[in-house]
């Protein structure tokens, strides 16, 4: 079945810095890969995603590549900001009859002012 | 468009019991997933339906059973609470239920507590 292999948290930023969150994954065939943000208190919605290969997602200035050679997803923010702070989850979905997603662990973010 | 809502938001248990828990998913969406959130396992798949049928199921032991209506509105039951219950449970919603082609919309969640 899919995996997936995220970088662990806490990770805690400044405003404006760069960030950058890990994501390798396992699974059969070309996986979609999505990126998902939870809120405090809130449950997850989609923040990107990408379909194949090379395709880039982007979302509220969030980035992450579709690297099918090195079979990550790493997601990518120029400049963070206090409102970004949440956790982040990547999910491979291999497609096919699999109706479910497999979530990486997911990465706390704290951007402080 | 209202969302997916949950209710309650909030239970609290104790060892034994049984609990239901449910889910209105958005509007003319027939699949409806639930997940088990808790710090130490993380996000782990529970079950899927659409158009009232189970089409995948985790790896969560028989105690864990879940149904939906003919209006697409889901309840999960879990019978025999253990304290490793405890933890938010997620429910999410799309059209049919295909990750790579429809969006899953998440409800809050229902924050299950059990003594």
């Amino acid at each position: 079945g899919d995996s997936v292999t995220q970088m662990e948290g806490p990770v805690t930023l400044s405003e404006e810095a760069f960030l950058t969150i890990n994501c390798t994954y396992t699974a059969t065939g070309y996986p979609s890969l999505f990126w998902y943000v939870q809120y405090p208190g809130e449950g997850l919605q989609l923040l990107l995603k990408a379909t194949k290969a090379d395709d880039k997602g982007s979302n509220k200035g969030f980035e992450a590549t579709y690297r099918k050679e090195t079979t990550s997803f790493h997601l990518e923010k120029g400049s963070v900001q206090v409102s970004d702070s949440a956790v982040y989850f990547c999910a491979p979905h291999s497609g096919g009859s699999n109706y479910k997603l497999t979530f990486g662990k997911g990465t706390l973010l704290t951007v402080n002012p | 468009k209202a969302g997916v809502t949950q209710t309650p938001r909030y239970l609290i248990k104790t060892r034994g019991q049984q609990v239901t828990l449910s889910c209105s998913p958005i509007s003319g969406h027939r699949s409806v997933s639930w997940y088990q959130q808790t710090p130490g396992q993380g996000l782990q798949f529970l079950f899927e339906y659409f158009s009232e049928t189970q089409r995948n199921k985790g790896n969560f032991p028989g105690r864990f059973s879940g149904r939906q209506f003919s209006n697409s509105r889901s309840e999960m039951n879990v019978s025999t609470l253990e304290l490793g219950d405890s933890a938010l449970y997620l429910c999410a919603s799309s059209l049919a239920g295909t990750p790579t082609r429809d969006t899953q919309y998440f409800g809050p969640g229902t924050r299950l507590t059990v003594l």
